[in-house]
């Protein structure tokens, strides 16, 4: 069962355009929602994060919106570069007991930025 | 540097022969991790331990054991690998402070042919 779906699973879009990434989930219990980068050969690394009390985070050329009645969030990466090529994964947690999170991963956009 | 280092790799094994995947950090993290990543399945959880002495299972824990016995290591075993374990893993970790952010190593592609 998919908890958090991604669309699309790969993306091609020119240097200098708006790359828009989709996720869409069903636990209203989620209450952590980050972006996830990784680059050929490496691991994860955490890109940008929000919280249901708000409806947009900005952070240099990344914005997350997220819709919480919809239940639907989306990464928009402005002024598209080659060295954003990457792929991303979104994903979203609730609270376990004694500090401990249950992080659900969507199944990762493939995006290349092409010249 | 702060980082979490997995050892080997890659690595090509024969099913049934035990192998250890090695994962060590160096930021005092009490929460380690171990995921696998299959082309459109996503990031899934094996297991995590909270710390010291103390694991559980996550979402695909089949055939797959872990150990933390010391705080900065975290160890995933196959006893008995099989093909469908071949696949590209991850170890991470995070303080349990604080949710914001997991440090990942740089994976360990394993086939098992």
């Amino acid at each position: 069962q998919q908890q958090v779906k991604q669309s699309p699973q790969s993306l091609i879009v020119q240097k200098g355009g708006i790359s828009i990434i989709n996720c869409a989930y069903e636990n209203t219990a989620f209450d952590y929602f980050p972006w996830y980068q990784q680059f050929p050969g490496k691991g994860p690394a955490l890109l940008i994060a929000i919280r249901p009390d708000v409806s947009e985070k900005k952070e240099g050329r990344f914005t997350i919106s997220f819709n919480k009645s919809a239940k639907q969030f989306s990464l928009h990466i402005m002024d598209s570069q080659p060295g954003d090529s990457a792929t991303y994964f979104c994903a979203a947690s609730y609270p376990l007991n004694f500090g401990n999170e249950k992080l659900t991963f969507g199944t990762g956009t493939r995006l290349t930025i092409i010249p | 540097e702060a980082q979490v280092t997995q050892n080997p790799r890659y690595l090509i094994t024969v099913t049934g022969k035990k192998l250890t995947v090695t994962c060590s950090q160096n930021m005092n993290h009490e929460y380690m991790s171990w995921y696998r990543q299959d082309p459109g399945l996503g990031l899934r959880q094996i297991y995590y331990s909270m710390n010291v002495e103390v694991t559980d299972k996550g979402d695909v824990p089949e055939g797959y054991k872990v150990s933390r016995k010391e705080k900065r290591n975290f160890p995933l075993i196959l006893e008995s690998p099989s093909p469908n374990q071949t696949s590209l893993y991850f170890c991470a970790s995070r303080s349990t402070g604080t949710i914001y952010g997991y440090t990942f190593g740089s994976g360990t592609r394993l086939t098992v042919v």
